[in-house]
């Protein structure tokens, strides 16, 4: 099986304007996760879709967004950026089932946003 | 507050020393506790889980409800075992899709 794919994996935006980062989920798997990651604040989680819907969100402005796809594909969109924003983003897909070793946790390699 | 803390930003041991890497939490619910690790170069992956009470690569943690600490051992540490370790938590029986992450502890060893 293909694992997570992340487009782009690398970003370079100037403050003010927006950007949409695209998640590949592994084939089968219905929940995709994504997470900020900073070297000050570390793994952060961003939000949790599961069957096109938000199913959980952490504590992050409405600045960021998401969807998913029916074919569980999933964007997260971050707009009028902030130079705070700059970090990798990790997104991560699994069955999305409730409980049980069926939802462990794939990663993708990550987007590293650099905001100028 | 829901949280995970990791004391330790590194830790650097020699080849075949034992390790510990703690981990302490705060969580109002029930939790499921996770170990990640990422080695240089690679994606984050699960290392253990609480409830599987298994050991992968020589690694164990016991989770202890009563210190709210799931602290991960290897009795003797390889040089491949280098990497940034992840402790993890979310709610028990859930989807595990929001996982509350430590901010990780880098070991390091050296032969």
């Amino acid at each position: 099986k293909a694992g997570v794919t992340q487009t782009p994996r690398y970003l370079i935006k100037t403050r003010g304007q927006q950007v949409t980062l695209s998640c590949s989920p592994i084939s089968g798997h219905r929940s995709v996760s994504w997470y900020q990651q900073t070297p000050g604040q570390g793994l952060q989680f961003l939000f949790e879709y599961f069957s096109e819907t938000q199913r959980n969100k952490g504590n992050f402005p409405g600045r960021f967004s998401g969807r998913q796809f029916s074919n569980s594909r999933s964007e997260m969109n971050v707009s009028t950026l902030e130079l705070g924003d700059s970090a990798l983003y990790l997104c991560a897909s699994s069955a999305g089932l409730a409980g049980g070793r069926a939802n462990e946790q794939f990663f993708g390699p990550g987007t590293r946003l650099t905001v100028l | 507050a829901q949280r995970v803390t990791q004391p330790e930003k590194l830790l650097s041991v020699f080849k075949g020393a034992p390790v510990e890497l703690k981990c302490n939490y705060s969580y109002s619910g029930s939790p499921e506790l996770f170990w990640y690790v990422q080695y240089s170069r690679q994606r984050l992956q699960l290392l253990l889980r609480h409830i599987s009470r298994e050991s992968i690569k020589g690694f164990t943690a016991d989770l202890n409800k009563g210190e709210t600490s799931f602290h991960l051992k290897k009795p003797f540490a390889q040089e491949e075992d280098s990497a940034m370790y992840y402790c993890a938590l979310t709610n028990y029986g859930g989807s595990q899709g929001n996982l509350i992450f430590g901010k990780g502890t880098k070991l390091s060893v050296k032969p």
